[in-house]
């Protein structure tokens, strides 16, 4: 199974970065994915990890480690809109069941 | 359609009565997933289809919920007897066996 762990809340302000780290244990890997959830609405796709290293997409990048079991989704130049959910999810090595965190619940303020 | 489609968007009931949710997912996507979802909090697994092989009904809550997949495709979710603390938004997902997941709208389900 896996267990996936990350922050409940993060406040920022416009114009910075944050960083939201996710630590999994699992019996077995096969990537490491990020949503984005605003309130209300359906998750949306942000990022995958599959193998070490930094994914860097526009304002969002995505990091991972399988050593160490961790990874984090950086944003950068805060926006308003991206006060939201962020889940991180893992899938499963043997049957690539996605598994959900509790999500991180990202205020951005002006 | 282009995405996931699940109807009813939003289902009103009384407690004891049965629900039916339905899902339509990407055609060609394999993956088939339902969870549920309580306001302000995360996402909690219910059932996963992946193509031929018996489905993960791990997440269940109880033998109340059960879930199908008729022909690889569309899923039909069914809460017999509902309870008070079923209500939630229920989300279906598809998505191939290596890729992303795609979420549909959700049906939002209130019992009273």
């Amino acid at each position: 199974g896996q267990n996936i762990d990350q922050p409940t809340e993060m406040t920022a302000t416009e114009g910075a970065i944050v960083q939201i780290n996710c630590t999994y244990q699992t019996s077995g890997f096969n990537g490491l994915f990020w949503y984005q959830q605003h309130a209300g609405e359906a998750p949306t796709f942000l990022s995958y990890n599959v193998l070490d290293g930094l994914e860097e997409k526009g304002r969002f990048s995505s990091f991972l480690s399988r050593s160490k079991g961790y990874s984090y989704l950086l944003l950068k130049e805060l926006q308003m809109k991206d006060s939201a959910s962020y889940l991180c999810a893992v899938r499963d090595g043997s049957d690539y069941k996605l598994s959900f965190g509790a999500g991180t619940t990202v205020t951005v303020r002006a | 359609g282009a995405g996931v489609s699940q109807s009813p968007s939003n289902k009103v009931t009384e407690k004891g009565k049965d629900v039916e949710l339905r899902c339509d997912p990407i055609s060609g996507h394999t993956a088939l997933y339902w969870y549920r979802q309580s306001l302000g909090q995360g996402l909690e697994f219910l059932i996963y289809f992946q193509g031929n092989s018996a489905p993960d009904k791990s997440g269940l809550p109880s033998d109340r919920f059960s879930a199908e997949r008729t022909g690889g495709s569309v899923s039909t979710l069914t809460i017999q007897r509902t309870q008070q603390e079923d209500s939630a938004v229920y989300l279906c997902a598809s998505g191939t066996s290596s890729g992303e997941l795609f979420f549909g709208e959700g049906s939002r389900l209130t019992v009273l």
